[in-house]
């Protein structure tokens, strides 16, 4: 089982500032395989980034994720109120994880 | 619209069993392979079970293996996971997930949660 290990835990932030979120990979995963998600309390997650680096439909391009390996990342550019929220990233070997998550608040 | 929606949770003593259902519209069901994704209170989330399209192929996580079934039915657009043995550990919010042609979750469901309590 591949173990996806997000860092940090909490981002406390402004909007306007900009921020990376890590995904670590406990052994190397296929990059079409990396997504990332973003889930607001009380709602279902919403897919962002599938493949490492391409956004969904409707994913503004503040978001972008790179990386490849054992190593990913999820740019945020300028934090927007809506951006406050859980991300988790998630790779589809099977057995698929997820990541812990990194929630993103405001300062 | 594109949509998933379950239904079937609820609260169930340890040991117990429940069905759960996801009926799915606004996009062609039979040609998707299919997910359950489960969600503790304030925890993150965790991947439970997938199956194939056509329902031949299926997958567990380990947790669940022996006690959940996952299947379908393509004719009436509906996603099941039938759970049986159910401990405190099953509590969670449990969503339906549609797979993309590009392997990620794309489409989820509103979540229905299933509480173990005696």
């Amino acid at each position: 089982e591949i173990v996806l290990t997000q860092s940090p835990g909490t981002l406390s932030l402004s909007p306007g500032e900009g921020t990376t979120l890590s995904c670590r990979a406990s052994q190397s995963v296929i990059s079409s395989y990396l997504a990332w998600y973003q889930q607001k309390p009380g709602q279902a997650p919403r897919l962002l980034i599938y493949g490492t680096s391409s956004r969904a439909a409707g994913i503004p391009d503040r978001f972008s994720g790179s990386g490849s390996g054992t190593d990913f990342t999820l740019t945020i550019s300028r934090l927007e109120p809506e951006d406050f929220a859980v991300y988790y990233c998630q790779q589809y070997s099977t057995p698929l994880t997820f990541g812990g998550g990194t929630k993103v608040e405001i300062k | 619209e594109v949509q998933l929606v379950e239904s079937g949770g609820g609260l169930v003593q340890p040991g117990g069993s429940l069905r759960l259902s996801c009926a799915a519209s606004g996009f062609t069901f039979s040609a998707h392979w299919m997910h359950w994704v489960r969600q503790a209170p304030g925890k993150g989330l965790v991947w439970v079970s997938r199956i194939r399209n056509d329902g031949s192929s299926t997958s567990y996580a380990d947790s669940v293996k022996g006690r959940f079934t996952i299947s379908r039915d393509n004719a009436k657009n509906t996603l099941y996971l039938q759970m049986n043995s159910l401990r405190a550990e099953d509590t969670a919010v449990y969503y339906c997930v549609r797979v993309s042609w590009y392997n990620a979750f794309d489409i989820w469901g509103q979540g229905t949660m299933v509480t173990v309590s005696s």
